[in-house]
């Protein structure tokens, strides 16, 4: 199995700043992944962490908002720019298992933007 | 459109009572079903992995079933515990980990 950690758990910031989240995973893993997970919803895809290239957005996330960097296996980055109350919500890093079957979740930041 | 939907959307039991949440899908192609338990404030932890040829699977407790014709599945939770009170929520995979489409989970309590 596959432990995931985030940082910071929680953060409260001011509209127009960015936050930058780490997620740490502690074993080799395939895929990674950024979530949002807004309150009373589904978890939503931001995008998949590519290791040494840009990440692939899905539709109706830009780079320029969220970007996202993977250096390693094992690590990864999610930037939430010039933010907006509408940004508060949990973000959430995924990995996928060296199975490629069992996909695990870190504990989640709350962000509240004021 | 892949949609997942699940009920009820809140449920309160009494501990050591038995309680069946539901899940409906519309997922194609399907590749399996998971179902995770989220805690406050924690991220979704897997409860069980059933493929297409699986029926009911079973951790602990938990109990899921899966009937891929009417493309239904249920988790029973059997003797409540007050550590169950989470949210709980169905994911369908049509394949590979971006193919994940997620309901809006049941959110339980469990009441002593």
């Amino acid at each position: 199995s596959a432990v995931i950690s985030q940082k910071p758990s929680r953060d409260i910031c001011q509209r127009g700043t960015s936050l930058t989240i780490q997620c740490q995973v502690d074993s080799q893993v395939t895929m990674m992944f950024w979530y949002r997970q807004q309150p009373g919803q589904s978890l939503t895809l931001i995008a998949t962490a590519n290791q040494g290239s840009e990440a692939t957005y899905e539709s109706g996330f830009v780079i320029d908002k969220f970007p996202i960097s993977r250096p390693n296996l094992t690590f990864s980055t999610l930037t939430v720019s010039n933010m907006s109350p509408e940004d508060s919500s949990i973000y959430l890093c995924s990995a996928l298992g060296a199975d490629s079957y069992e996909q695990y979740f870190g504990p989640g930041t709350r962000l509240t933007v004021t | 459109k892949n949609q997942v939907e699940q009920s009820p959307q809140s449920l309160i039991i009494l501990e050591g009572k038995n309680c069946t949440l539901q899940c409906n899908y519309t997922v194609s192609p399907f590749s399996n079903l998971r179902w995770y338990k989220q805690d406050t404030g924690r991220g979704p932890v897997s409860l069980t992995i059933m493929t297409f040829s699986e029926n009911t699977k079973s951790n602990g407790r938990y109990t899921a079933t899966l009937d891929a014709d009417t493309k239904q599945s249920s988790l029973h939770i059997t003797a409540s515990q007050l550590s169950d009170s989470a949210s709980y929520i169905c994911v369908v995979s049509g394949g590979g980990a971006d193919g994940l489409t997620f309901g809006k989970g049941t959110h339980l309590i469990i009441q002593p």
